[in-house]
């Protein structure tokens, strides 16, 4: 089954402790990006990967750190989380040069 | 800065009623116009989408949207809503020939479908 795998789903952790959300897809995709979805400001992307090696900002990427080491895997790094990270995190992946994104499950996160 | 508006935040329709989701976009270019919906506790999911061709997509679930290019519009449209379409539903705009992997989404919409 294609499909987009994140994990953890749920987290709650504390400010400046270091976490790192996991994505992984089985579609063979060479783009990959990161979401945050909040209340009010709908999805805004914090990072994307064109293919291996390759990652750029998005729109809000402050706080953040990605790495594309393997065409499947695209880790989201919170290296000192803060409260204003809490979120729900949603990492998505889609072909080349077809623009429609396949979406995990989500990630809801808090930081206290 | 490429920009998607949608215009209503919150809807709230009986079931059989009509639904019509504002969706302007602003790029002067050639795009890719997507509808994903998100029912409540659940991923996004596309709902149907536009690349080209006629103007008028049919989606899953009864679901169609018209590209206006004219009007930089893509608006979502539904004869009769069931209380399942229940959910929040985002416009998406991708640049042809960009990154395709750079959507950007409007703000959403909050569909709520009374029985």
């Amino acid at each position: 089954e294609a499909q987009v795998t994140q994990n953890p789903r749920y987290l709650i952790t504390v400010t400046g402790k270091k976490l790192t959300v996991t994505c992984s897809q089985n579609m063979n995709h060479e783009y990959m990006s990161w979401y945050r979805q909040d209340p009010g400001l709908g999805l805004r992307q914090i990072y994307y990967s064109m293919n291996v090696e390759v990652t750029d900002k998005g729109d809000v990427p402050e706080g953040y750190k990605v790495s594309r080491k393997e065409k499947r895997n695209f880790p989201l790094i919170l290296e000192s989380p803060s409260p204003n990270q809490t979120s729900l995190y949603f990492c998505a992946s889609s072909g080349r040069g077809t623009g429609e994104l396949f979406f995990g499950e989500g990630s809801r996160l808090t930081v206290l | 800065a490429q920009s998607v508006s949608q215009h209503n935040h919150h809807v709230i329709l009986s079931e059989a009623a009509s639904l019509e989701l504002g969706c302007n976009y602003s790029y002067g270019g050639t795009v890719n116009l997507f509808w994903y919906v998100q029912y409540p506790g659940q991923h996004l999911q596309l709902l149907l989408k536009y690349f080209s061709g006629d103007p008028l997509v049919k989606g899953i679930k009864g679901f169609e949207a018209e590209f206006i290019k004219s009007k930089f519009s893509f608006n979502l449209r539904k004869p009769s809503v069931q209380w399942s379409d229940t959910a929040e539903y985002f416009c998406a705009v991708n640049l042809q020939g960009g990154n395709t992997g750079k959507l950007i989404f409007g703000q959403g919409t909050t569909l709520q479908v009374k029985p």
